[in-house]
């Protein structure tokens, strides 16, 4: 299996912009997870969902941010508009069951918001 | 809101020394404590875990002590290499099942 593939790996967009980030998790996981990372607040659990339903959103900033897992393969996590405090790196990660299987992460989108 | 609150921020160690990173938490949900290890531009991807069930596990040179009354575990990390510099997160579950991180631990091994 590829593993967890995100796209794209690098974006840079200006304030008020639409961003789309993209993630295919491996093939058979039920859950998938979208974690953000910056130096300030560490790794961040945004959102994650259970075979494509969102079980738990609390993580996600405000409502410039939401989610979609329309299909087992692929999960959206769109910014919209986009603002510079939101540049951190994305991932995304999957697992068979989080509390008895490790989770495996993509290695992420740069996303600087100018 | 789970705490977890881990130490030290950064750690220099010669190689072949014995690199030590704790991590202590308030509550957990579940009895399963990993260690992540990230390397730069990279995911974070798992280590070593426990379940509290011993109070010890060991992979290699990668030891996980772990002490439940105290609600602290550690990773210990014999014979560090430098090819063992990264960045280093514990991660304890909370109440509503959610893993959450430490803050990290940069780790660099001087060769």
């Amino acid at each position: 299996d590829a593993g967890v593939i995100q796209s794209p790996r690098h974006e840079v967009t200006e304030m008020g912009q639409e961003v789309t980030l993209r993630c295919k998790p491996i093939s058979g996981h039920d859950y998938l997870f979208w974690y953000r990372q910056t130096m300030m607040r560490g790794l961040e659990l945004l959102i994650y969902f259970n075979n494509n339903v969102p079980i738990d959103d609390s993580g996600m900033p405000e409502d410039r941010f939401s989610a979609k897992m329309p299909n087992a393969s692929f999960s959206t996590l769109k910014i919209q508009p986009s603002e510079p405090r939101d540049s951190a790196v994305y991932f995304c990660a999957s697992s068979l069951d989080p509390l008895e299987e490790t989770q495996y992460f993509g290695p992420g989108t740069r996303l600087l918001v100018l | 809101q789970q705490q977890v609150k881990q130490s030290p921020q950064s750690l220099i160690v010669q190689k072949g020394g014995i690199s030590i990173i704790n991590c202590a938490y308030e509550n957990t949900a579940f009895d399963y404590f990993p260690w992540y290890q990230q390397f730069p531009g990279k995911g974070p991807a798992l280590l070593i875990a426990i379940r509290p069930d011993v109070s010890e596990k060991k992979e290699g040179r990668f030891t996980i002590s772990f002490n439940k009354s105290a609600k602290q575990f550690s990773l210990h990390i014999m014979d560090s290499q430098p090819g063992d510099s990264a960045t280093y997160f514990c991660g304890v579950y909370n109440q509503g099942g959610k893993l959450i991180f430490g803050q990290g631990t940069e780790l660099s091994v001087k060769p």
